[in-house]
């Protein structure tokens, strides 16, 4: 079983904010970092570090932590948000990557 | 542009062994640590592997553990992931991904398409 923990599925209206969490012991020392996969794709990157966003990302996308969650928020949701989203950060080793088993985001 | 491109996925019978390569272009491989990432057909991703920059940091997840073996070629800009005493549960496309540090950090800013491995008799 995964030692991060993400709901299985989000909705949101377009327009809208919604926060899909992530949490973790491991979060308590170690960043998260969010991927977004469309289907068929590879995953990519819109959070890494401390809220950091790749360039190409929308500002819409950021990251938040606090305690053991992790939070990827989406500030007005648009269509092209639909997606699998997946956090994962280093494990309590240090030297092992953890994912969480992901969140199915429908824009409605 | 940073590119990482996978290959040696095939249709492989279980208990058999298989070699994955990435070749990376496109940035200084050498300051990055790198990764391998599987996902099973209509599954979440599962790490696999990590390798520091200069390959003295390795990690596998505990499903892998003695069957996998992760290697650099700084050299050649090239990842590989020698496997052994495939199952059919290592059946998944293959991602190789790049870290945001010369260390394992997890944080991976680029990734290939991927390459399928079918373990299967």
């Amino acid at each position: 079983s995964s030692e991060l923990t993400q709901d299985p599925a989000v909705s949101v209206a377009l327009g809208q904010t919604v926060r899909i969490t992530c949490q973790g012991d491991s979060l308590r020392r170690y960043y998260a970092s969010w991927y977004q996969q469309k289907p068929g794709q590879a995953p990519v990157v819109v959070i890494y570090g401390q809220n950091n966003r790749p360039s190409g990302i929308p500002d819409r996308f950021s990251g938040s932590s606090s305690g053991n969650t992790a939070s990827l928020t989406i500030t007005g949701a648009q269509a092209e948000d639909e997606a699998d989203y997946y956090c994962n950060s280093r494990d309590s080793s240090g030297h092992h990557l953890v994912f969480g088993g992901g969140t199915k985001l429908t824009v409605l | 542009e940073v590119q990482l491109v996978e290959s040696g996925g095939d249709l492989v019978q279980p208990g058999r062994s298989l070699r994955l390569s990435c070749a990376a272009s496109g940035f200084t491989f050498d300051d990055y640590a790198m990764h391998w990432v599987r996902q099973a057909p209509g599954k979440g991703l599962e790490w696999v592997s990590g390798i520091s920059w200069n390959s003295n940091t390795i990690g596998y997840a505990d499903s892998v553990k003695g069957r996998f073996t992760i290697s650099r070629d700084n050299a050649k800009n090239s990842l590989y992931l020698q496997m052994h005493s495939l199952r059919a549960e290592d059946t998944a496309l293959y991602y190789c991904a790049k870290d945001v540090h010369l260390a394992i950090a997890g944080q991976l800013d680029y990734w290939g398409q991927g390459t399928l491995v079918t373990v299967s008799s």
